[in-house]
This record gives structure tokens, C-alpha cells and sequence, in this order.
């Protein structure tokens, strides 16, 4: 089965400094890596998405790279601002049925 | 308005009881699921239904018992209750439209169970 692995488990940096976080994948069939954010005491929130036709997506101060050879994608947030906080997991999924396999989290911490 | 949402929130409860989860989702999803979040804060997915048919179904003891009586509520039971079962247990929803490109998955806020 699909094995998705994230790192660093945690980040600290200063506000205004940018924020990456990696993953790798081991299925080559998986077409689909969304990013959640998780608040303390809430469920995670998808801030972005890539599918596996793309190498790079996007949103405002959040981008995420996509690596189909090397397998393995990025999240990568600009000018950080402490709401910024939170934990984020990378997941992949190969089936239609969106079955999702998350990384281990990233506890992301911005100091003003 | 709520999207997703999970009752109870909070849920202690002594070894070897037997309790249940409510989920219900507004959204006219097609899908839901059932993840178990453990203390490392690693998320795995249990169980997932697709218009009330049951399409996902982990590695999970049978004492997990989910049920999807319409394809708006999606209730977990565990019966027997275990200490290694204290988890926070997520409900989620996603429109059935990932051949599209679309697979957001929306989650509930969490029902943190203590198995004391």
C-alpha cells in the first residue's frame, strides 16, 4: 500500500520567513496530494491540492511542487504570519474512492 | 451553519463499554468517512460509504461497527471499549467528484474519546 512520509515534524520559524515542508510517496500510481491544515482542537482544512498532470500549484502565500520521478511533492508557505500556526499534513491517493494516506504532520510554529 | 458536524464532542467512558459517534453532514456530499486521529496526532482513515454502501473498510477490529442509515449521517459504534481505543475520531465528507479533479475531503471538528 501507499506509504507517505513528512518531514520536518516540526518547524519553527520568525514571522515574514518562509516555511517548507516535504513529503515523499512510495506508490507510483498515486494522482492526487492535498495539504490539510489542522488548528489546535479543530479537524484538518484543505488549503491546497495537486494532481499528478501538474508540477506546481499556486494560492496566494501557499505553493506546493510536485516531483513525479523523484516522488515527492512540497508545501511551501511565503511571509509567514503567526495565524499561520498549526499542524499541516501532506496526503496521497492513488483510487477513486478518495481514500487518503496522510504523513505525519508538521507542527509549524511562527514567532512574531 | 455547520458542515460537518460530530456529537458528542467530548466522550469518557470506562474499559469495556459500549458506545456510538454521530456524524451528520449538510452538505449533499456522496461520501463519508471515519478517521481515528491517535495521540501523535497521526490520521488514519477506518472506514469510508458511498451513497450508504460501505466502500473503505481498513484494517480495523470488528468491534467498530459503522452505520449509514442516509447518506447525510455516518454513525461509528465500538463495542467493548479498549484503552488503546482513547483517540480523537473525525468524520469527513467529500463530493463523489475525484475523477474530476475534486476530492476535497471536509472535516468534522472531532470527538475526543477517553477510555478510562
Amino acid at each position: 500500500g501507499e506509504n507517505v512520509e513528512q518531514h520536518p515534524s516540526t518547524l519553527s520559524v520568525q514571522e515574514g520567513d518562509s516555511a517548507v515542508i516535504k513529503c515523499t510517496y512510495s506508490d507510483s500510481a498515486s494522482n492526487y496530494f492535498p495539504w490539510y491544515k489542522q488548528e489546535l482542537g479543530k479537524g484538518p482544512q484543505l488549503i491546497i491540492d495537486i494532481r499528478s498532470n501538474v508540477g506546481e500549484k499556486k494560492d496566494q502565500r501557499i505553493a506546493v511542487t510536485l516531483n513525479k520521478t523523484a516522488k515527492h511533492f512540497s508545501l511551501h508557505i511565503t511571509e509567514t504570519q503567526p495565524e499561520d500556526s498549526a499542524v499541516y499534513f501532506c496526503a496521497a491517493s492513488i483510487d477513486s474512492w478518495g481514500k487518503l494516506q496522510f504523513g505525519a504532520g508538521t507542527q509549524v510554529v511562527v514567532t512574531p | 451553519d455547520t458542515a460537518v458536524s460530530q456529537t458528542p464532542k467530548y466522550l469518557v467512558t470506562q474499559m469495556g463499554n459500549d458506545k456510538s459517534i454521530k456524524c451528520e453532514q449538510n452538505l449533499g456530499h456522496d461520501t463519508m468517512y471515519w478517521y481515528k486521529q491517535d495521540s501523535k496526532k497521526f490520521l488514519k482513515i477506518m472506514f469510508s460509504y458511498n451513497n450508504k454502501e460501505l466502500i473503505i473498510n481498513e484494517t480495523v477490529p470488528n468491534r467498530f461497527s459503522p452505520k449509514s442509515p442516509d447518506k447525510a449521517h455516518l454513525n461509528l459504534h465500538i463495542n467493548s471499549l479498549e484503552l488503546g481505543d482513547s483517540a480523537v475520531y473525525f468524520c469527513a465528507s467529500s463530493q463523489d467528484k475525484f475523477l474530476a479533479g475534486i476530492n476535497e475531503q471536509f472535516f468534522g471538528p472531532g470527538t475526543r474519546l477517553t477510555v478510562l
